[in-house]
């Protein structure tokens, strides 16, 4: 049972809009997540974590987590085509072991297109 | 700046044979994981490794199996390459303490 749930999408959006990626998980012990960020044909790269409900802003990226219902977001405000890739959603483990091993969802795939 | 680099970026081998992927860290990272992708699946764990000669399955190790002899490079073994092991595959390391994987760049194998 996938723990870590991802929209494959793709999803498309022009130019200067926002772009919205979704997560959920079935693991109420989750207490953090990562967003990674994987162009085509690269290793993925973290850009984005939190661990607390509410909303972290980092530049034109703000990830939104809601421990009650169980899912995370990330918003990519005014958006460029160079945000064009696949994004990921991970959550350490389930138990939280000292490993940090992570679970990911299947990631999003994001075109913007100009 | 963490550096994680890997053996080979595209590699071809037939069913049958045995193949060896390659990671090596440059950082001290005491845990390092390997990881395949696949379209519409995402990244599974396939093992991973808290310290030098441990380690533990992950989520997907049936036909492969892992070598850590020294804490800066970790190799994983296809013990006999199935066509369902085509894939990209990818390592990662990750310092004690902290949640944050680094990830090499990947090696894309074909078994044909």
């Amino acid at each position: 049972q996938k723990e870590v749930e991802q929209n494959s999408g793709p999803l498309s959006v022009p130019e200067g809009a926002i772009a919205s990626l979704n997560c959920t998980y079935s693991d109420r012990g989750s207490q953090s997540f990562f967003w990674y960020r994987q162009y085509s044909g690269k290793s993925p790269e973290l850009i984005m974590f939190i661990y607390s409900n509410g909303d972290k802003e980092d530049g034109r990226f703000t990830a939104q987590l809601n421990k009650a219902s169980q899912y995370v977001s990330l918003l990519i405000r005014d958006s460029q085509p160079s945000d064009s890739a696949t994004y990921l959603c991970a959550s350490p483990h389930a138990g939280g072991t000292s490993y940090g091993k992570l679970t990911f969802g299947q990631g999003t795939i994001l075109t913007v297109h100009p | 700046d963490v550096k994680v680099t890997q053996s080979s970026r595209y590699l071809v081998k037939r069913t049958g044979e045995k193949v060896f992927l390659e990671c090596v860290q440059d950082m001290d990272h005491e845990n390092m994981f390997w990881y395949r992708q696949d379209p519409g699946l995402g990244l599974r764990l396939i093992y991973f490794s808290y310290d030098v000669k441990m380690k533990e399955k992950g989520d997907i190790p049936e036909g492969y199996s892992v070598s850590r002899e020294k804490k800066e490079r970790f190799s994983l073994i296809l013990e006999s390459a199935s066509t369902n092991q085509t894939s990209m595959y990818l390592c990662a390391t990750r310092e004690q303490g902290n949640y944050e994987q680094y990830f090499g760049p990947g090696t894309r194998l074909t078994v044909t």
